[in-house]
């Protein structure tokens, strides 16, 4: 069964900081998804990160992938209010059942003036 | 475009009835997909169609719930003899197909309260 873990589930920053979001997972996977969550509304796709190695930015945010680690980093750069969301990582298995998205259960994100 | 919408956005209902859901994917995705995300967790993944059928239904936690899509477009999600516990945002999500690097897009969701 495929697990995702995400840490830390909740942050709180100033603006202006950096921070890095971890998202590990259990199995193999080659596809892996970042959203970001405003309350009450949908998930809002932010990356998807397809191989080994690949680094994908927009913004303040860039997200990368480590397969061999099994272990995705949002990074956050300088960040503004305007970022404050729960972000989620959401892997897809290998194999036949690769739209079976597995998510973590978030990280709430704070950032405070 | 327009994105992936849902009806109603919310809903109560009591112990025991029979609810309906609607999806209305985003035109031309063949694949939809059922999420239900409790609160405070990731969305769980319910079933996965591809056209009319559901290629996938492992996700749906008990016989009282079933997922339709007649026409391969709109999907009615059903649940029979509503319990407290099935309270919680159903998502749907459709794509435009499954493989490669699809990424699912997400609808608003419909929040059910079973009281």
């Amino acid at each position: 069964e495929l697990k995702v873990e995400q840490n830390p589930l909740f942050l709180s920053m100033q603006e202006e900081k950096n921070y890095t979001i971890y998202c590990n997972y259990s199995t193999t996977s080659d596809r892996l998804y970042w959203y970001r969550q405003d309350p009450g509304k949908s998930l809002e796709s932010l990356f998807v990160l397809l191989s080994n190695g690949a680094v994908k930015q927009e913004g303040r945010l860039m997200a990368s992938l480590d397969t061999k680690a099994r272990l995705s980093t949002l990074h956050i750069t300088a960040a503004v209010h305007d970022l404050s969301a729960t972000y989620f990582c959401a892997v897809a298995p290998v194999g036949g059942s690769n739209y079976k998205l597995t998510f973590g259960k978030g990280t709430l994100l704070t950032v405070n003036p | 475009g327009a994105g992936v919408s849902q009806t109603p956005s919310n809903k109560v209902t009591e112990k025991g009835k029979y609810v309906e859901l609607r999806c209305d994917p985003i035109s031309g995705h063949t694949a939809l997909y059922w999420y239900r995300q409790s609160l405070g967790q990731g969305p769980e993944f319910l079933i996965y169609f591809q056209g009319t059928g559901a290629a996938d239904d492992s996700g749906l936690p008990n016989d009282r719930f079933f997922a339709v899509r007649p026409e391969g477009s709109v999907s009615t999600l059903k649940i029979q003899r509503t319990e407290r516990g099935d309270s919680a945002v159903y998502l749907c999500a459709s794509s435009l197909k499954t493989s490669g690097e699809d990424t699912q897009y997400f609808g608003p969701g419909t929040r059910l309260t079973v009281l």
